[in-house]
């Protein structure tokens, strides 16, 4: 079947810090791999997206790589900031065959100055 | 572009009453999401619709629910009669095309006592 697996959070970073938040899934066929972010009291934002395998997707200093062969979409940030706490999703959708749209269960990160 | 529009924001209301949340997706996208997110499921798919067709209602938890998309610019979730245990943050989702990604919109913050 078709999951998105994340890494348990919370996270609790410094500021500046290196964040990777790993993300793993399984599709049949070629799924689009997405990260959202969601702030307190908002809805989810899309944070970035890769629609292919080896494509980078990128935002606001975020990166995630499509990697096919290990069937991962990590998201790392180089240096992180106070405004970087929230809550952030994986996901994945396969619009062949039977349409599905599949999020992760959400990893907590909290950033302190 | 004013997004996707959902209200109330907020619904407090006494338990067997019935509660109707309305959300008016982004002009000219042909998918809708209704999703539900509580602290201990997460964030659930309710249903989808897609050029105003219900494809996948599989999330919907009983009955007591239903959705409808009358037209591309509306859509209802209700629930009649509602239960303690239905208070969550309800957030509706649209997409330009299935497989795509979504966008959310604030939410409706729903308490049942």
């Amino acid at each position: 079947g078709n999951s998105v697996t994340q890494m348990e959070g919370p996270v609790t970073l410094s500021e500046e810090a290196f964040l990777t938040i790993n993300c793993t899934y399984t599709a049949t066929g070629y799924p689009s791999l997405f990260w959202y972010v969601q702030y307190p009291g908002e809805g989810l934002q899309l944070l970035l997206k890769a629609t292919k395998a080896d494509d980078k997707g990128s935002n606001k200093g975020f990166e995630a790589t499509y990697r096919k062969e290990t069937t991962s979409f990590h998201l790392e940030k180089g240096s992180v900031q106070v405004s970087d706490s929230a809550v952030y999703f994986c996901a994945l959708s396969r619009a062949s065959g039977t349409y599905k749209y599949i999020f992760g269960t959400g990893t907590r990160l909290k950033v302190l100055a | 572009d004013a997004g996707v529009i959902q209200s109330p924001r907020h619904e407090v209301t006494e338990m067997g009453q019935e509660v109707t949340l309305r959300c008016k997706p982004i002009s000219g996208h042909n998918s809708l999401f209704w999703y539900r997110q509580t602290m201990m499921r997460g964030l659930e798919l309710l249903i989808y619709f897609n050029n105003n067709v219900p494809i996948d209602d599989s999330g919907m938890p009983e009955d007591r629910f239903s959705a409808k998309m009358p037209n591309a610019s509306f859509s209802t979730l209700k629930i009649q009669p509602s239960e303690p245990r239905d208070s969550a943050v309800y957030f509706c989702a649209s997409s330009s095309k299935q497989g795509a990604e979504q966008y959310f919109g604030p939410g409706t913050r729903l308490t049942v006592t």
